[in-house]
C-alpha cells in the first residue's frame, strides 16, 4: 500500500537559518507531489506542485523553493528563514493530474521561526 | 480565478441534531468538488467528492450548478465528527489542482 511520510514533525529555528523538509512516497510511480501551508483560519494554500522529477510549479511568491530530485521525494527548502515563514506545512501526493484521483496528505511539519 | 468559500469558521451542534457545513464557489466551467476532513491528531483526508454521488459516515454533499454550492450535510450528528472540514475545488482551466475553502470546525457536544 501507499504511504507519505514527512520530516521533521516539528522544527524550531532562528530567522535567517536554512531549511529543507523531506517528504518521500512509497508504494507508487510517478505521482504528482504537492506541498501546502495550513494556517488557522486561512485554510490550506498551494505553495508547490510537481508532476515529475525537475519538473516544479511554485503557486505563490515567497521565501521558500522546492525541489524533486528523486521521482518519490519531494522537499521544501528556503535559504534564509522569515518570521512568515513559520506554519503547519503538508505534503500530498496523487495518482496522476485528473483530480477524482484523491490527493493523499501526510502527517505535516510543524515550522517555528523564532 | 477559482474560489472556495466557506462561510462558517465555528459550527457547534448537539448529537442527534442535523448539520449543514456551507460551501460556495466560483468557477468557469464544470468543476469537480469535494469535501476533505481532519480529526483531532489525524491527517487530512477525503470525505467525499461529487462526482461519486455517495454517502460517507452518513454525510451527502450535493452539488447545485444553479446556486454554486456543494453544502455537506448529516441528518443527525455524533460525537464523532466533530472535526475541520474542508471545501476544494478542482477542474481542467487549473489542471486539476485542488482549491481549498478556509474551512470549518465543526463542534458536536453530547
Amino acid at each position: 500500500s501507499q504511504t507519505i511520510h514527512q520530516w521533521p514533525a516539528t522544527l524550531v529555528q532562528p530567522v535567517g537559518s536554512p531549511l529543507s523538509l523531506e517528504c518521500t512516497v512509497e508504494g507508487t510511480s510517478n505521482p504528482n507531489l504537492y506541498w501546502y501551508r495550513q494556517a488557522a483560519g486561512r485554510g490550506l494554500q498551494l505553495l508547490f506542485y510537481s508532476v515529475g522529477i525537475g519538473q516544479i510549479s511554485s503557486e505563490v511568491p515567497q521565501n521558500l523553493s522546492a525541489s524533486r530530485p528523486q521521482d518519490r521525494q519531494f522537499i521544501l527548502s528556503s535559504k534564509k528563514l522569515l518570521l512568515s515563514d513559520s506554519g503547519f506545512y503538508l505534503c500530498a501526493w496523487s495518482g496522476d493530474a485528473r483530480s477524482y484521483n484523491e490527493q493523499f496528505f501526510g502527517p505535516g511539519t510543524r515550522l517555528t521561526v523564532l | 480565478a477559482q474560489r472556495v468559500t466557506q462561510p462558517e469558521k465555528l459550527l457547534s451542534v448537539f448529537k442527534g441534531a442535523p448539520v449543514e457545513l456551507k460551501c460556495n464557489y466560483s468557477y468557469s466551467g464544470s468543476p469537480e468538488l469535494f469535501w476533505y476532513v481532519q480529526y483531532s491528531r489525524q491527517r487530512l483526508q477525503l470525505l467525499l467528492r461529487h462526482i461519486s454521488r455517495e454517502s460517507i459516515k452518513g454525510f451527502t454533499a450535493d452539488l447545485n450548478k444553479g446556486e454554486t454550492s456543494f453544502h455537506l450535510k448529516k441528518p443527525f450528528a455524533q460525537e464523532e465528527d466533530s472535526a475541520m472540514y474542508y471545501c476544494a475545488l478542482s477542474g481542467r482551466s487549473s489542471n486539476y489542482k485542488l482549491t481549498f475553502g478556509k474551512g470549518t470546525l465543526l463542534t458536536v457536544n453530547p
